[in-house]
């Protein structure tokens, strides 16, 4: 079983929706999550970081972390064209030195 | 900000060589990390470093080393080049502990083609 497990999409939403990209993991001593955004041929750029069960809201963007059921969400409200891109959700380990990474979800807002 | 600064975007090499691709940042960070990113297969760690001279195995050490002489530059090298290596390579650093509301800074990147 994967560390971090994500479908790898395409996602395809229309501009103006809410998109819901959701990340499981395995280890259930992790307690920090982190999402980050990668557009084609870029390197990934942190959006949020969440830590305690329940949302944390940025802007646009909200995360969801529910701890008992192992699984972290990335809610992007009003969807823009240049929200198309590769999203990662990563999780600490490594005695909170380093971060293990999804395989990213591919997202595609269409006009 | 933290700035990430990897040596080359692009490079060719061929089978065998010896390849180093380097990495720098300018804000003091404890951490650095080399990534490799290939697709379907996410981001894979090879190597990371808490401090000058210190070294940690990720998940796919096999065929590459690093270097940490300075606190500022961790340096990836791999021995003899093979096609398998072919690959977008990416270095990332970070304060130690991880800072949960900065996470990583990672470089550019540098595609990796060996011939």
């Amino acid at each position: 079983q994967k560390e971090v497990e994500q479908n790898s999409g395409p996602l395809s939403v229309p501009e103006g929706a809410i998109a819901s990209l959701n990340c499981t993991y395995s280890d259930r001593v992790s307690q920090s999550f982190f999402w980050y955004r990668q557009y084609s041929g870029k390197s990934p750029e942190l959006i949020m970081s969440i830590y305690s069960n329940g949302d944390k809201e940025d802007g646009r963007f909200t995360a969801q972390l529910n701890k008992a059921s192992q699984y972290v969400s990335l809610l992007i409200r009003d969807s823009q064209p240049s929200d198309s891109a590769t999203y990662l959700c990563a999780f600490l380990t490594g005695g909170g030195n380093k971060l293990t990474f999804g395989t990213g979800t591919q997202l595609k807002v269409e006009l | 900000d933290v700035k990430v600064t990897q040596s080359s975007r692009y490079l060719v090499k061929r089978t065998g060589e010896k390849v180093f691709l380097e990495c720098v940042q300018d804000m003091d960070h404890e951490n650095m990390f080399w990534y490799r990113q290939d697709p379907g297969l996410g981001l894979r760690l090879i190597y990371f470093s808490y401090d000058v001279k210190m070294k940690e195995k990720g998940d796919i050490p096999e065929g590459y080393s690093v270097s940490r002489e300075k606190k500022e530059r961790f340096s990836l090298i791999l021995e003899s080049a093979s096609t398998n290596q072919t690959s977008m390579y990416l270095c990332a650093s970070s304060l130690l502990p991880l800072d949960l509301d900065y996470g990583y800074t990672f470089g550019s990147g540098t595609r990796l083609t060996v011939v």
